[in-house]
């Protein structure tokens, strides 16, 4: 099945800091999501971004897609301590049911 | 509002012994249900997902089984448990159409000893 690859793996920076988080996936996708992960919790939704998108904002959220280069990032600027946390993208297949698959995830940690 | 209840938060279970975890799904009817896995560290493993009653897919062979007796309701099961079978399982639903997002249970941490 279709699985997004984050990178890098960890990523720890200041607060105020901008942070960056890539995802890399292999075959065409009907759209992309993000999502985080508090440690020990479920993951909840931050952002979708359809194939058709380029680019996607949310808040302090910036999210952007090259189907070219099949790749995804996300950017969160003006980083808080309150966003450490795991970070992961979605994917799904173009045409198939959507099955979200996971990749391992992108660590997160704002030092305050 | 849709809601999502996974339970127990936390287990301790000997080797050998069964298992049976529980999730349900309220405020939506038809999901998609699915269970994953994460190792400490790891990304999630897609271990079921089913699109209707009785309908289970296993995308990774396993100690484990999943059934879905009803409609909203998603159970992780199996008979005699490994080491290996230790980590954080989490179940999620989403509606049976592409593009929409998954909403995740606060997953339950599984340690066999």
């Amino acid at each position: 099945s279709q699985q997004g690859e984050e990178d890098p793996q960890a990523l720890s920076i200041q607060e105020g800091e901008n942070a960056t988080m890539n995802c890399s996936y292999k075959t065409s996708i009907n759209n992309l999501q993000w999502y985080r992960q508090n440690s020990g919790r479920g993951l909840v939704h931050l952002i979708l971004i359809r194939s058709n998108e380029r680019e996607k904002h949310s808040g302090r959220l910036r999210v952007t897609l090259d189907t070219s280069k099949k790749s995804s990032s996300l950017l969160i600027t003006a980083s808080r301590a309150a966003d450490t946390a795991s970070y992961f993208c979605a994917t799904d297949f173009a045409g198939g049911s959507y099955i979200p698959t996971f990749g391992r995830g992108t660590s997160l940690i704002v030092h305050p | 509002s849709q809601t999502i209840h996974q339970w127990p938060a936390t287990l301790v279970q000997p080797v050998g012994s069964p298992l049976s975890l529980e999730c349900t799904v309220e405020g939506t009817s038809n999901p998609n249900l699915y269970w994953y896995r994460q190792a400490a560290g790891r990304g999630l493993q897609l271990l079921f997902y089913s699109v209707g009653i009785g309908q289970i897919s296993s995308e990774v062979p396993q100690n484990l089984s999943a059934s879905r007796p009803q409609d909203r309701q998603f159970i992780l099961s199996s008979k005699k448990l490994l080491l290996s079978d230790s980590g954080f399982y989490l179940c999620a639903w989403s509606e049976l159409v592409a593009g929409t997002e998954a909403f995740f249970g606060q997953g339950t941490r599984l340690t066999v000893v």
